[in-house]
């Protein structure tokens, strides 16, 4: 069965710092892969999303994620961290496997310090 | 274009009362979710739609939750009756269809349910 992890459930930069998130997937077929961002108290919006061709996958908001098959990740990156940036975000794979349902990680907060 | 309607947007009730939820998604869109999210954690699908037919409930507990899509547009989620760990997010998302490139999903805002 498919399956998302998402290392650290709360992770902290500075401002003006490089941001890493980490998203390590498990998919017997090639899986369509995402991320989202949840503000507070707001519903989840896509960032970005990897459907099998490039395998550098730029988002909004400066976000961008790299598919890498031989390590079965997808780590989230921003070149610099702003202080509107702090919010849960969450990894998750679809694919035919899943009936192309989206599977979840647990999420990821992150924490933006002055 | 409009996104994912839900409402109400926060509810407080006491155990072993009912609550609905209400649904309007993307127009056009065929599939429709509804998600639990407790805090913490990632969401969880409960039901999912196809038009106004049922794709997947396996993970909805039906003793207690009930949802309808009617004439395959808004839909509904109903607890009855609630109980305490109840309390969680639940979320709304659409998508044009439930396969291959027309699957991403879009959100709600979510309506935030207190079970006291």
């Amino acid at each position: 069965a498919q399956s998302v992890t998402q290392l650290g459930s709360h992770v902290s930069v500075s401002e003006g710092a490089l941001v890493l998130l980490r998203c390590n997937y498990s998919s017997s077929v090639p899986p369509y892969l995402f991320w989202y961002v949840q503000y507070p108290n707001q519903g989840l919006q896509l960032l970005l999303k990897y459907t099998s061709a490039a395998t550098l996958v730029k988002g909004i908001n400066g976000f961008e994620a790299e598919f890498k098959k031989s390590e079965t990740s997808f780590h989230l990156t921003k070149p610099s961290a702003h202080m509107s940036d702090a919010a849960e975000y969450f990894c998750a794979v679809s694919d035919r496997e899943s009936n192309y349902q989206l599977i979840w990680g647990a999420g990821t907060k992150l924490i933006i310090k002055p | 274009e409009a996104g994912v309607a839900q409402s109400p947007r926060y509810k407080i009730i006491e155990k072993r009362q009912s609550v609905a939820f209400w649904c309007n998604p993307i127009s056009g869109h065929a599939t429709l979710y509804w998600y639990q999210q407790i805090l913490g954690q990632g969401p969880k699908l409960l039901i999912q739609f196809q038009n106004n037919g049922v794709v997947d409930d396996s993970q909805l507990p039906k003793d207690r939750f009930s949802a309808e899509r009617l004439k395959g547009v808004d839909s509904t989620l109903k607890i009855q009756p609630a109980k305490l760990e109840d309390s969680a997010v639940y979320l709304c998302a659409s998508s044009f269809g439930a396969g291959g490139t027309s699957y991403e999903q879009y959100f709600g805002p979510g309506t935030r349910l207190t079970v006291t």
